[in-house]
């Protein structure tokens, strides 16, 4: 069965380090990948997404990620943090068992940012 | 609006009671999908609906969850005899799902209706 592993629950960072958050799939073929950030009491909003092609996605608010598929891995990067940053990052994947496309998400990573 | 409208916002309600939890997707999306988010679970697929008919299902919990959507746009997803093991965020998505075998159109996500069983 398709998963998502981020392992790091909660991370620090100072305001103005650069950040990376980890996440992995498990995944025979080529998947669909997302990243999504939550603020608190608000919904899901997508960073970026990877569905082929150029192993370095672009995102909003000046993050990126990687797709490694010798590692499984998807990892979220960001040169400089922002207080703004503060949020749950989820690393999601597309089912590909299922008609429709329904997310399997990590369990997601709570990010604070130290002034 | 241009997102994803959930309402209400926050219920709480009494251990055995019917609550229905409505969603309107963006306009022009045909595929919308309802999530769970609970601190023990984290997020979980309920239900997808693919205009108005719900292709997969497979995420309800139990027969006392059902989910409908009418005329290709609004959704309600009803719970009833509710439990406590039934508190959580519910969170409604939407996207321009074509009904291939999988989407890779990002999904929309509302702000969610928190839930809490007393």
């Amino acid at each position: 069965a398709q998963s998502v592993t981020q392992p790091d629950i909660h991370i620090t960072v100072s305001e103005g380090a650069s950040l990376e958050l980890r996440c992995n799939y498990s995944y025979g073929a080529t998947p669909y990948l997302f990243w999504y950030v939550q603020s608190p009491g608000q919904g899901l909003q997508l960073l970026l997404k990877y569905f082929s092609g150029d192993t370095l996605v672009q995102g909003i608010k000046g993050f990126e990620a990687e797709f490694k598929r010798s590692q499984s891995s998807f990892n979220l990067r960001k040169p400089s943090v922002h207080w703004s940053d503060a949020a749950e990052y989820f690393c999601a994947v597309v089912s590909l068992y299922n008609q429709g496309g329904k997310l399997i998400f990590g369990q997601g990573t709570e990010l604070s940012v130290k002034p | 609006g241009a997102g994803v409208s959930q309402s209400p916002s926050n219920k709480v309600t009494e251990k055995g009671k019917d609550v229905e939890l409505r969603c309107d997707p963006i306009s022009g999306h045909t595929a919308l999908y309802w999530y769970r988010q609970s601190l023990g679970q984290g997020l979980e697929f309920l239900i997808y609906f693919q205009g108005n008919s719900a292709p997969d299902k497979s995420g309800l919990p139990s027969d006392r969850f059902s989910a409908e959507r009418t005329g290709g746009s609004v959704s309600t997803l009803t719970i009833q005899r509710t439990q406590q093991e039934d508190s959580a965020v519910y969170l409604c998505a939407s996207s321009f799902g074509q009904g291939t075998p999988y989407s890779n159109q990002p999904q929309h996500f509302g702000d969610g209706t928190r839930l809490s069983i007393l």
